[in-house]
């Protein structure tokens, strides 16, 4: 069984510019969820999806984060434009159901603002 | 907020002594309990779980964890550890209003050869 896909595994990009991440989930998990991890820190998590709808997104920073999962499937965080605090990895995680069942991680993608 | 915390920012043990990663829990109501395992530049591995049931729970790679109700604890364990042991542990605790996992920081561990 495939796992969490993740793309790009590494970004580089110049501050005030846009930036995109795709994650592709384990199939058949309605849940997903997009985490940040800063260096040194546990996970964080950003915005959660069950199916299509975004049910958790109090920890998102609304003003230039956006993420979408269109058709309850994939699912792509953005942001624009990305600031230097930006710089950290980000996971996407997916789960059969949201109560206790595990969520699996995807290999995230590395961002570096410069 | 249901919150854990990993007291030791890194653990040292010898390959083929048992080693133990600790973490305490705080929750209101019955917790649910994870550790996950993360190597350089992968992302966070599923080790076991803890939802209700046996004190003593057995995980992937040969590792267990202990849920410990009156001390608060849910310590990795594994009775011989090998140098491909060695990565970051994360404890994570389910939080009950929004389904997410709460990390804590994260355990070195260095296991020497």
């Amino acid at each position: 069984e495939a796992g969490v896909v993740q793309s790009p595994r590494y970004k580089i990009i110049e501050k005030k510019q846009p930036v995109a991440f795709w994650c592709n989930p384990i199939s058949g998990h309605n849940t997903l969820y997009w985490y940040l991890q800063n260096l040194g820190q546990g996970p964080e998590l950003l915005i959660r999806y069950e199916n299509e709808e975004a049910v958790d997104d109090s920890q998102l920073p609304k003003d230039r984060f956006s993420a979408e999962r269109l058709k309850g499937v994939d699912s792509t965080l953005k942001i624009q434009p990305a600031e230097l605090g930006d710089s950290a990895v980000y996971l996407c995680a997916s789960s059969l159901e949201q109560n206790t069942d595990t969520q699996y991680f995807g290999p995230g993608t590395r961002l570096t603002v410069l | 907020a249901q919150s854990v915390a990993q007291p030791e920012d890194q653990v040292n043990v010898a390959e083929g002594n048992p080693l133990t990663v600790k973490c305490t829990y705080s929750v209101s109501g019955n917790p649910y309990l994870f550790w996950y395992v993360q190597y350089p530049n992968r992302g966070l591995q599923f080790l076991l779980k803890y939802i209700t049931g046996d004190n003593l729970v057995k995980g992937s790679y040969g590792f267990e964890a202990e849920f410990n109700k009156s001390q608060t604890s849910f310590h990795l364990k594994k009775p011989s550890a090998l140098v491909s042991d060695s990565a970051l542990y994360f404890c994570a605790v389910r939080d009950y209003s929004g389904y997410a996992l709460n990390f804590g920081k994260g355990t070195s561990l260095l296991v020497t050869p």
